[in-house]
């Protein structure tokens, strides 16, 4: 069974920090890695995706991935109250392999 | 406007009966894709179909079907074997990765809530 992995939070951040969400997964063959945001009873929205290791920006957003660790990160700067959501990692692992997702962690940015 | 759309909005069901939910999208994307998501949990894979005319079992397939006629709609059937139904369901669809390229990110709908009266 291939495993994603997210603290459930909730991250409690004051506004104008940095939030760092955590996924870790299971499988190595993994190729490719996103970042959805849930607002409480909506959809998830594609905010970030990554598949090579490193950094990757976009905007107040970063996405970091170490692939020897089995380890992606989302790190959100200048967090606002708007940003306040469930953030959920997900993972392919390629070909007609489905994409695995975790259960989210909870961002609560204070004003 | 590209996108994926999902009706009913809201969606009651009474016991032991079959309800049917819709997706469409014009995306012209060839996978689609159904989950579930309960309350605090994650998304769980019902039913995918990678092309016309073919879809297969996800995780938690058991008491419910699809169909895909064609490219742009993938119908969720929740019969009556599925004996706890209230969730909220998640359209979703992605690229071909064999035809389309690109890294199988997913885009979804808006969802439909069901619940069992």
């Amino acid at each position: 069974q291939k495993e994603v992995e997210q603290n459930s939070g909730p991250l409690s951040v004051p506004e104008g920090a940095i939030a760092s969400l955590n996924c870790t997964y299971s499988d190595r063959g993994s190729q490719s890695f996103f970042w959805y945001r849930q607002y409480s009873g909506k959809s998830p929205e594609l905010i970030m995706f990554i598949y090579s290791n490193g950094d990757k920006e976009d905007g107040r957003f970063t996405a970091q991935l170490n692939k020897a660790s089995q380890y992606v990160s989302l790190l959100i700067r200048d967090s606002q109250p708007s940003d306040s959501a469930t953030y959920l990692c997900a993972v392919y692992s390629g070909g007609y392999q489905k994409v695995t997702f975790g259960t989210g962690t909870k961002l609560q940015v204070i004003p | 406007d590209g996108g994926i759309t999902q009706s009913p909005k809201y969606l009651f069901r009474k016991e032991g009966q079959n309800v049917t939910l819709s997706c469409e999208q014009n995306l012209n994307h060839d996978a689609m894709y159904w989950y579930r998501q309960d309350p605090g949990q994650g998304l769980r894979l019902i039913y995918y179909s990678q092309i016309v005319n073919d879809f297969q079992k996800g995780d938690i397939a058991e008491g419910y079907s699809v169909s895909r006629e064609k490219k742009e709609s993938f119908p969720l059937t929740v019969t009556s074997a599925q004996k706890n139904p209230t969730a909220f369901y998640l359209c979703a669809s992605s690229i071909n990765i064999r035809t389309g390229g690109g890294y199988n990110e997913q885009f979804f709908g808006p969802g439909t809530r069901l619940t069992v009266l």
